[in-house]
């Protein structure tokens, strides 16, 4: 297992546009998370998967955002019309079942939105 | 509302020299606190955590870590850093009673700039 992977590793797109990252967690991992990085900031969670059910969103995840997890495998994070405020660092990270286990992350995506 | 604290934005020590990064947190219970390294380009490696027990905690790379109730502290240090240890190291907590989430609280974190 090559760990989580993240796709595209890097994204530039104009304001207004709508952008779609991919996250493919570790196969045995039924936990997914999405955080998002601004620079000079730790991390920020976004929203959390069990399975394929999205069981906590923060307020940072607005109504242009929407993240799935349809077969309880990948997880997709939609931003639509995107805003200057919007580029950052999108990380994934995943777990495996138990107390506490821990959560391992992708390299991320960086949007730029110009 | 849990809250981290990482006091230092930049650190510069010289190579082979002792290391000593600073980490508080503000929470009404003892929450579940890591540690958590970030190079350039690259995503998080978690370091060492602590959940309960012994207060010292040991972790990858040479790292470890003091868990102090009295300073709501849990300070990373290392005894002598190498030139490879330069990056940013965040801590963070979670809620103890999220049985299941691990949804992190970060630090805005420290960047370790090593000089030789």
């Amino acid at each position: 297992d090559t760990g989580v992977s993240q796709d595209p590793r890097h994204k530039i797109t104009k304001r207004g546009q709508n952008v779609t990252f991919r996250c493919d967690p570790i196969s045995e991992h039924n936990r997914l998370y999405w955080y998002r990085q601004t620079l000079g900031q730790g991390p920020e969670f976004l929203t959390y998967f069990q399975n394929e059910a999205q069981l906590e969103k923060s307020r940072l995840l607005s109504d242009r955002f929407s993240a799935e997890r349809p077969k309880g495998s990948f997880s997709t994070l939609e931003i639509q019309r995107t805003e200057q405020g919007d580029s950052a660092m999108y990380l994934c990270a995943s777990s495996e079942p138990g107390d506490y286990t821990e959560a391992f992350f992708g390299q991320g995506t960086r949007l730029t939105v110009v | 509302a849990q809250s981290v604290t990482q006091p230092d934005i930049h650190i510069t020590v010289s190579e082979g020299a002792s290391l000593e990064l600073r980490c508080n947190y503000s929470y009404g219970a003892t929450p579940y606190l890591f540690w958590y390294v970030q190079s350039p380009g690259q995503g998080l490696q978690l370091l060492l955590k602590y959940f309960s027990g012994d207060t010292l905690v040991q972790g990858i790379k040479g790292f470890e870590a003091e868990f102090k109730r009295s300073q709501s502290s849990f300070n990373l240090r290392k005894p002598s850093v190498h030139w490879s240890d330069a990056a940013e190291y965040f801590c963070a907590v979670a809620h103890p009673i999220n049985f299941g989430n691990e949804k992190l609280t970060f630090g805005t974190g420290t960047r370790l700039t090593i000089i030789p």
